[in-house]
């Protein structure tokens, strides 16, 4: 089942802070965040694990709640160059440490 | 350091053809994993493989598709008789250990005509 992203599109302007969520209704090993730009490949923002270890880019945070099996991604003092859609991949127990599992996506639009 | 490769960017097939999309990992990656893309949609797991074994095939559908990753060479997926359904982006991913953070490559964007 697929984690379910919130909320579904957000507008900014830049400076402007925003939170994405993304929720799962099964045990979770970790979460992934990534950006897609219209037509590019997803990037690699974030990993969040099981026990607390979380790695990614500096200028990125996020949380794990690990009882709730929610993901939330802090993106604070937007720039235009935040524009895009955040996806949140979750890999849950019981299957392969492979399987990313993707929620529905958030469109996030910077505007000067 | 060179990141994920794919070829081509773009192929175009009439129904009927079979599609290859080649997929070579980033540097010291040995599990690949592929997702499919439709227009603006979310990111579907198709295969998850490392060298010569299929871990996760789960996501592929029964008929038609195929992946492989062989001792020497790209990973492949394989489309026989495409449909006007297949058209979507395809991705491939790479990790260095199965649950690490998988990096994208650009993708090969399929169209049935």
């Amino acid at each position: 089942q697929q984690p379910v992203q919130s909320p579904q599109a957000v507008i900014l302007r830049e400076g402007e802070d925003a939170v994405i969520n993304c929720s799962s209704s099964k045990a979770l090993y970790s979460v992934h965040w990534y950006r897609q730009k219209h037509g590019e490949a997803p990037v690699f923002l974030m990993i969040l694990l099981k026990g607390g270890e979380q790695k990614g880019h500096e200028k990125i945070s996020a949380s794990f709640n690990e009882k709730k099996q929610q993901s939330s991604l802090y993106l604070t003092a937007s720039q235009l160059s935040y524009s895009g859609t955040y996806f949140c991949g979750t890999l849950a127990g019981g299957t392969s440490y492979g399987k990313l599992t993707f929620g529905q996506g958030t469109i996030l639009t910077v505007h000067p | 350091n060179a990141g994920v490769m794919q070829n081509p960017r773009h192929l175009v097939r009439r129904r009927g053809q079979e599609a290859r999309l080649r997929c070579s990992p980033m540097k010291g990656h040995s599990h690949v994993y592929w997702y499919r893309q439709l227009p603006e949609e979310g990111l579907k797991f198709m295969v998850y493989l490392q060298k010569e074994n299929i871990i996760d095939e789960s996501g592929m559908p029964k008929e038609r598709f195929s992946a492989e990753f062989p001792k020497e060479g790209p990973s492949i997926l394989r489309i026989q008789q495409v449909v006007r359904g297949d058209s979507a982006a395809y991705f491939c991913a790479s990790s260095a250990q199965g649950g690490d953070e998988q990096y994208f490559g650009p993708g090969t964007r399929l169209t049935v005509t």
